[in-house]
């Protein structure tokens, strides 16, 4: 069965240091979403990109957060510089095209920052 | 605003008794919704959605939800819990096929031996 890929799994960071994270989604899914979840709540949607276009980034802090999908495939999400208030779990998830259809979501990366 | 609320943190149950996880959600419109589970060190995996059509969604995993829009609520429910359904379950919602999804804030089930 297809799977999202995330990697690293784990990262701990200093703050003011840059970190990186990076997404693989299923073979074919043109929606491709990053989420930030804090311990004890519900994943928040901090943008969402339809091929290689941004849709919604509304809630990426802009100063410190870029997210590129340059072929509309794989994703990276980056943090530079990182603060402490950053430490949370980022989640990817892809999706056919629609909110309709289905989001999968892969294991995510734990951001610690010290 | 649209939000989902998601009114019950934790919640124990004993194995073999029957389930019922509360959403509720505040749209004009009707809305899309869904229920996740995430268990440790996992991601989060659908159980069930609901577009349109008949309010009472079958999901995986026994599974299912009610959808009331004069309670706005979309509650899970399960018959007979086991050990293996202890995780997180996340309720959510949209708006439109355009919109993105609004996660509530969770609820923590374990099971009682």
């Amino acid at each position: 069965e297809a799977e999202v890929a995330q990697s690293p799994r784990y990262k701990i960071t200093e703050k003011s240091q840059a970190v990186a994270f990076w997404c693989d989604p299923i073979s074919g899914h043109a929606t491709l979403y990053w989420y930030r979840q804090i311990l004890g709540q519900g994943p928040e949607l901090l943008v969402q990109f339809q091929d290689e276009s941004v849709v919604d980034d509304s809630q990426l802090p802009k100063d410190r957060f870029s997210a590129e999908r340059l072929k509309g495939v794989d994703s990276t999400l980056k943090i530079q510089p990182a603060e402490l208030g950053d430490s949370a779990m980022y989640l990817c998830a892809s999706s056919s095209r629609t909110l309709t259809d289905t989001q999968y979501f892969g294991p995510g990366t734990r951001l610690t920052v010290l | 605003a649209q939000s989902v609320t998601q009114p019950d943190i934790h919640i124990t149950v004993s194995e073999g008794a029957s389930l019922e996880l509360r959403c509720n959600y505040s749209y004009g419109a009707t809305p899309y919704l869904f229920w996740y589970v995430q268990s440790p060190g996992q991601g989060l995996q659908l159980l069930l959605k609901y577009f349109s059509g008949d309010t009472l969604v079958q999901g995986i995993k026994g599974f299912e939800a009610e959808f009331k829009r004069s309670q706005s609520s979309f509650n899970l429910r399960k018959p007979s819990v086991h050990w293996s359904d202890a995780a997180e379950y996340f309720c959510a919602g949209g708006y439109s096929s355009a919109s993105k999804i609004i996660f509530g804030s969770g609820t923590r089930l374990s099971i009682r031996p």
